[in-house]
């Protein structure tokens, strides 16, 4: 079955860290173009940070510019979101999103990873 | 960064009638446009790419049309599973392909 499946979420005080994992399986994973789209309780979606095939290139949203790294593991297929010094406003639910190879719209989505900064 | 604005921002529609979102870009992105359905409690689903192209599983009662800044997402006779937000998303310009804020359709 294709599909990507989020996990690290949880509850962690403002200042702290955190790092979400999305395993991918059913796909070629190392093929596709890979991202983070979060959304905030009762908001919209917002792309949060992107990696393409082989890691050649990588955009953060300039909200998290210098505080979340994104990576992938293509041998593991597996994609990944180390956030550090968290804030209350990053609190939001965070998918995992494939691009289409040829397409940077979403074509597969995870069920979700929820991420409460609070203390 | 190009703006996406989607209305109305909740749309009433009895069942078995049309429901017509629309989604405004604030510069042309050709047809490089794609919208989400959301239900409650879910991840996202792709619902239409290239403006006008359903994506797999999308049943024909959706159809999508449009292209420059204006766009249209319809449902031609609504059922009770296709409640949910849906959410327009231009990616000729990225990144960053950036959302509409969504649209709520709803059962009158």
């Amino acid at each position: 079955e294709v599909q990507l499946v989020e996990s690290g979420g949880g509850l962690v005080q403002p200042g702290g860290s955190l790092r979400l994992s999305c395993a991918a399986s059913g796909f070629t994973f190392s093929d596709y173009p890979m991202n983070w789209v979060r959304q905030a309780p009762g908001k919209g979606l917002d792309l949060v940070s992107s990696i393409s095939s082989r890691s050649s290139n990588i955009y953060y949203a300039d909200s998290v510019k210098g505080r979340f790294t994104i990576s992938r593991d293509d041998a593991a297929g597996s994609l990944y979101l180390e956030m550090n010094s968290l804030r209350d406003e990053d609190s939001a639910v965070y998918f995992c999103a494939r691009y289409t190879v040829r397409y940077p719209y979403f074509d597969l989505w995870g069920q979700g990873a929820l991420v409460t900064v609070s203390s | 960064e190009i703006v996406m604005t989607q209305s109305p921002a909740t749309l009433s529609v009895s069942p078995g009638e049309r429901a017509t979102l629309s989604c405004r870009a604030s510069e042309s992105v050709s047809n490089k446009l794609a919208w989400y359905q959301q239900k409650p409690g879910q991840a996202p689903r792709l619902v239409m790419y290239g403006a006008s192209t359903r994506a797999t599983g999308i049943p024909a009662r959706f159809s999508g049309s449009g292209s420059g800044t204006e766009f249209t997402l319809t449902i031609s006779s609504l059922q009770s599973e296709d409640v949910a937000l849906y959410y327009c998303q231009q990616y000729n310009k990225w990144p960053p392909g950036t959302f509409g804020q969504g649209t709520k359709v709803e059962i009158k």
